[in-house]
């Protein structure tokens, strides 16, 4: 089915562990991003991109590096996990800008202790 | 800044009821407004957006909602409640090219037989 893939679904870390999540879309947009998802807070941006090569800080971008690996894959990498980055973290795309409204993945929970 | 409120944290409704969602958003220009669902485990999905035109937006699953302007507000509506509308609703407002979505704290929604 098409979408956008996240891998892996659950994730625990140790303080100052790091990790990759991986995302990948099969919809030929041009658009990417990473949220993450705390409660009560709603979903809050870590960092986009909107075309292919191009990448930006979102509201959140602390503590996370992104890689548009392709048009299709764009990963947020940890390198030093910390407690406060326990969440739920979410990938999603558009055609192209936000306009259309996001396809999101399912999500990644990762737990830091 | 553009940001969104979500005044009620959880709302229950009996089975057949009606149902509305609040939301009102903060922004100087005319926004780009959006309600996305979200069930338990899973992603968001897109139910209904607002660009521009008619006040009255049609989504899928039988929502509608309603562009206030005076009232900052786009209130998500459904006549008729299903036991399968129980989840998580969020609202978002976005300016057109800033890839900066808002997203509101969310309204979680029980449904009771």
């Amino acid at each position: 089915n098409a979408g956008v893939t996240q891998t892996p679904k659950f994730q625990v870390l140790k303080t100052g562990q790091s990790m990759t999540l991986q995302c990948a879309q099969d919809m030929n947009h041009n658009s990417m991003y990473w949220y993450r998802q705390d409660p009560g807070m709603g979903l809050r941006l870590i960092y986009y991109s909107a075309s292919e090569g191009t990448t930006d800080k979102g509201e959140v971008p602390n503590g996370y590096n992104v890689s548009r690996l392709n048009k299709r894959e764009f990963s947020l990498r940890l390198e030093s996990a910390a407690p406060s980055q326990t969440s739920v973290y979410f990938c999603a795309s558009t055609p192209t800008d936000w306009d259309y409204g996001y396809t999101f993945g399912s999500g990644t929970r990762l737990t830091v202790v | 800044a553009q940001s969104v409120t979500q005044p009620d944290i959880h709302i229950t409704v009996s089975e057949g009821a009606s149902l509305e969602l609040r939301c009102n958003y903060s922004y100087g220009a005319t926004p780009y407004l959006f309600w996305y669902v979200q069930s338990p485990g899973q992603g968001l999905q897109l139910l209904l957006k607002y660009f521009s035109g008619d006040t009255l937006v049609q989504g899928i699953k039988g929502f509608e909602a309603e562009f206030k302007r005076s009232q900052s507000s786009f209130n998500l509506r459904k006549p008729s409640v299903h036991w399968s509308d129980a989840a998580e609703y969020f609202c978002a407002v976005g300016t057109p090219g800033n890839n900066d979505m808002r997203f509101g704290a969310g309204t979680r929604l029980t449904v009771k037989p």
